[in-house]
């Protein structure tokens, strides 16, 4: 079965800029989470999703959101772009909420 | 607030070699401990331990968790050059929920 999908894999924007980032999870997969990944700050909860609904954020600005659309796709958006935003932005999938997370391959964000 | 620490954060061993990899954490509603193997980009998924002194087992790989002293081990033997990758550490923290806290990661180097 197709894994956890990230798209785009790629993307450079500038400060100032927002951006959308897009998950499709596991067929079948109900809960999403995403991740932010920097050398310095290691991998970070940003939020969670589960039938729609977050039921989770992290410790991020109001500039990082997200959803999660019926058919479990999640799209997470970060708005006013900073130079500290840049990296690997994660997606998890499971099943039930706590149990066979799966990773995507992250989309490399790069803001100049 | 809840923490994760890894030890060491970088390693080097020759091929052949057992390693063993630290993980210690200090969380509110501690649910699950999960180990990570991640090459490139997305972490693939190792280890789920939930009950202290049970030992996981796959293959050359093995992992026990100490619910009282709050540490988890990741033993590799007979270390390969496929081995070389960020071992991430990471505690799931309340029922339901998906949000993973994560250590800083160990990157493990296994020379020829």
């Amino acid at each position: 079965k197709a894994g956890v999908t990230q798209t785009p894999r790629y993307l450079i924007k500038t400060r100032g800029q927002q951006v959308t980032l897009s998950c499709s999870p596991i067929s079948g997969h109900r809960s999403v989470s995403w991740y932010q990944q920097t050398p310095g700050q290691g991998l970070q909860f940003l939020f969670e999703y589960f039938s729609e609904t977050q039921r989770n954020k992290g410790n991020f600005p109001g500039r990082f959101s997200g959803r999660q659309f019926s058919n479990s796709r999640s799209e997470m958006n970060v708005s006013t772009l900073e130079l500290g935003d840049s990296a690997l932005y994660l997606c998890a999938s499971s099943l039930v909420a706590g149990y066979g997370y799966t990773f995507g391959s992250g989309t490399r964000l790069t803001v100049v | 607030e809840d923490k994760v620490v890894q030890s060491p954060l970088s390693l080097v061993v020759h091929e052949g070699d057992t390693v063993t990899l630290n993980c210690s954490y200090e969380v509110t509603n501690f649910r699950s401990l999960l180990w990570y193997k991640q090459e490139k980009k997305a972490p693939t998924f190792l280890f789920m331990l939930t009950s202290s002194g049970i030992e996981k087992k796959s293959g050359r790989l093995s992992s026990i968790l100490d619910k009282k002293e709050l540490f988890s081990i990741l033993n590799i033997t007979a270390t390969q050059t496929g081995d070389s990758a960020v071992y991430l550490c990471a505690v799931r923290l309340d029922q339901g929920a998906q949000k993973l806290v994560f250590g800083q990661g160990t990157r493990l180097t296994i020379n020829p």
